[in-house]
């Protein structure tokens, strides 16, 4: 069984900070990263893809991977409160399984006014 | 309509009885997948399909059986099912897997709202 681990939190940041939410993976030949955002009773969202070692940015999220730590993260600059929802990481294996998705159990962020 | 849609958006079923959830996608993608979010336990993917083929079973029980009749649509057909199957089911598409592993990248995956299944 491949994992992704999360913190499940409850992180709680108040609103203008920096939240910070980690990803470590079990199969160190994995290629493809995923954050998804979860409001309560909704669907998963795409908020970004990487691939390459280093940092993504895109808006106020930032998306860093490290493949030698097996590490992804990911940044929320300016958190706002409707960034209050549960975050997903999810990672593919190598090799030839098609359309394999593994996803952690998500880690609950709460941002206060 | 754009997106992944899934209907019903909620369903509550006997042990005895047999449903289907449908999802729809309207992206352009070539690739379904249906997944289950149980609570406290992370999604779980159940099938893939790409250009209508099965690809992925993940050993999931005969009480569920999909349907993907063209790269549009999927099915996914239930019946005996039980109490501990309730749970959110989730629909996702995504671009056509085949090129995406030859780039060595597994494409992004969009999903639809899901359906809120409840078996009594």
């Amino acid at each position: 069984q491949k994992e992704v681990e999360q913190n499940s939190g409850p992180l709680s940041v108040p609103e203008g900070a920096i939240a910070s939410l980690n990803c470590t993976y079990s199969d160190r030949g994995s290629q493809s990263f995923f954050w998804y955002r979860q409001y309560s009773g909704k669907s998963p969202e795409l908020i970004m893809s990487i691939y390459s070692n280093g940092d993504k940015e895109d808006g106020r999220f930032t998306a860093q991977l490290n493949k030698a730590s097996q590490y992804v993260s990911l940044l929320i600059r300016d958190s706002q409160p409707s960034d209050s929802a549960t975050y997903l990481c999810a990672v593919t294996p190598p090799g030839s399984t098609l359309g394999r998705l593994y996803f952690g159990r998500g880690t609950q962020l709460t941002v206060w006014p | 309509e754009t997106g992944v849609t899934q209907t019903p958006r909620h369903l509550v079923m006997g042990m005895t009885n047999k449903k289907s959830l449908k999802c729809e996608q309207h992206l352009g993608h070539n690739a379904m997948y249906w997944y289950k979010q149980s609570a406290k336990k992370p999604l779980e993917l159940m099938f893939v399909y790409n250009f209508k083929e099965q690809t992925e079973n993940n050993s999931v029980p005969s009480r569920f059986s999909p349907e993907c009749p063209n790269s549009s649509h999927l099915f996914l057909h239930l019946h005996t099912l039980q109490p501990e199957d309730s749970a959110l089911y989730l629909c996702a598409s995504s671009q056509d897997l085949r090129t995406g592993w030859q780039s060595g990248r597994a494409y992004e995956q969009y999903f639809g709202p899901g359906t809120r299944l409840t078996v009594t």
